[in-house]
């Protein structure tokens, strides 16, 4: 089963703590995508990529930065993280077609 | 934006086809119809896809008009694990990008 897969389901962290959420597809996929989903905002891109080491801002990236070191790996990282940053954490991948989300990370901070 | 319209909730018996509508009347030639569903706190799940032929895999059919302005995914048999908010989304296949727009999508609640 094809698959993408999210290194947490739960996490907690405090404010100004540097965060990593990791992201890994078994698909070869060349797109790779971060969200966030908040209740009432719905679904808002962070970053995408579509190659090894090349990134491109989504429609909110202000706090955040990704990493691409190898196609199958997409690293989103908060700086310094903030309790504006509790949400919901998805990571995306396509190729030409069909898009395959991961579980999700519930990201707290306290 | 979204370039889809949806009813914001519906509700469907169980052992019942359920019927979500979408509009899309701004759709392009060569821009796709997506399905995907999300049950409460996991990932969205892809469903369906077509451009202009009606659709059909194990787990849905998606039927789109004519005109491409509209189009109806069909769960033939609801069950209660099919209670989840469905999103409607229109996009290029393929591309660079593959960026999806989610609206805000139908809350389908499927009762026993």
């Amino acid at each position: 089963d094809v698959k993408v897969t999210q290194s947490s389901r739960y996490l907690v962290k405090r404010t100004g703590e540097k965060v990593f959420l990791e992201c890994v597809q078994d698909m070869d996929h060349e797109n790779m995508f971060w969200y966030r989903q908040d209740p009432g905002l719905g679904l808002r891109l962070i970053y995408f990529s579509y190659d090894v080491k090349m990134k491109e801002k989504g429609d909110i990236p202000e706090g955040y930065s990704v990493s691409r070191e190898k196609k199958e790996r997409f690293s989103l990282i908060l700086e310094s993280a903030s309790t504006n940053q509790t949400s919901m954490y998805l990571c995306a991948s396509s190729s030409t077609g069909t898009t395959i989300f991961g579980p999700g990370t519930r990201l707290t901070v306290t | 934006d979204a370039k889809t319209t949806q009813p914001t909730s519906m509700d469907c018996a169980e052992g019942r086809a359920a019927n979500l509508p979408c509009n899309h009347s701004t759709i392009s030639g060569n821009e796709y119809v997506y399905w995907y569903r999300q049950i409460h706190s996991q990932g969205p799940q892809y469903i369906i896809h077509g451009l202009k032929n009606n659709e059909t895999n194990e787990m849905a059919s998606l039927i789109i008009t004519e005109d491409r302005k509209s189009s109806t995914l069909i769960l033939p048999h609801a069950t209660l694990r099919d209670t989840a908010v469905y999103y409607c989304i229109v996009k290029y296949y393929g591309g660079s990008q593959g960026n999806l727009i989610f609206g805000k999508g139908t809350k389908l609640s499927v009762k026993p």
